[in-house]
């Protein structure tokens, strides 16, 4: 089974600046079937990245997904208010679904 | 492309909670739905996943003998029904569609939380 780990637990920053996200895969994975989520509080999560790279529908360049292997990165490059959340990954291929236990991203 | 699932439920120990996920906005055969829950500060648990065309599921190991899940294509609703619970099935509850273009479970019911309690 592919275990997920996310770093940092919590990520303390300010608008406007640069968030680095990490997800460390136990073995080597195909980036095809690795996704980036966000979730706020009471909210369902929300896809942000698939494929280790490519965009989902309306979300914006500030958000770039890369890596591939075991690491992936999670980078917003320029934070809003509204990005201050939990950050997951997700992988499945074949089975079983896994996630990372999360990013915390909080206002400093 | 839309889930909305049943609303928040209280149970006891050892009764059963049926949650509904109702889909609207793409082709209900189209796309298995896994279930998945997330308690109370915790990561995600994947629970199994169903195949709204054909009935077909597939469930997780720790949940065999204690999930159900099935679909009305009539309603394009699909249910996941949890039996012998505990407090330690507390928890949301999620829906969620699986695309296979993007790889990933694009689209998410908004959550059910059940909360087991004496």
């Amino acid at each position: 089974e592919i275990v997920l780990t996310q770093s940092p637990g919590t990520l303390s920053l300010s608008p406007g600046e640069r968030a680095t996200l990490s997800c460390r895969a136990s073995q080597r994975i195909s980036a095809s079937y690795l996704a980036w989520f966000q979730q706020k509080p009471g909210q369902a999560p929300r896809l942000l990245i698939y494929g280790a790279s490519s965009r989902a529908t309306g979300i914006p360049d500030r958000f770039r997904g890369s890596g591939s292997g075991t690491d992936f990165t999670l980078t917003i490059s320029r934070l809003e208010p509204e990005d201050f959340a939990v950050y997951f990954c997700q992988h499945y291929d074949n089975s079983p679904l896994t996630f990372g236990q999360g990013t915390r991203l909080e206002i400093k | 492309v839309q889930l909305v699932q049943s609303g928040a439920e209280v149970k006891k120990p050892g009764a059963s909670v049926k949650v509904s996920c109702k889909a609207s906005g793409y082709i209900f055969t189209a796309n298995y739905i896994h279930w998945l829950r997330q308690a109370p500060g915790q990561g995600f648990e994947w629970m199994g996943w169903i195949n709204p065309d054909t009935g077909g599921r597939s469930y997780v190991e720790n949940f065999q003998g204690r999930v159900t899940m099935t679909r009305d294509t009539s309603t394009r609703t699909v249910y996941m029904e949890l039996n012998s619970l505990t407090s330690d099935d507390t928890a949301v509850y999620f829906c969620a569609r699986w695309d296979p273009r993007t790889l990933s479970t694009d689209h998410w019911g908004q959550g059910t939380l059940i909360t087991v309690s004496s």
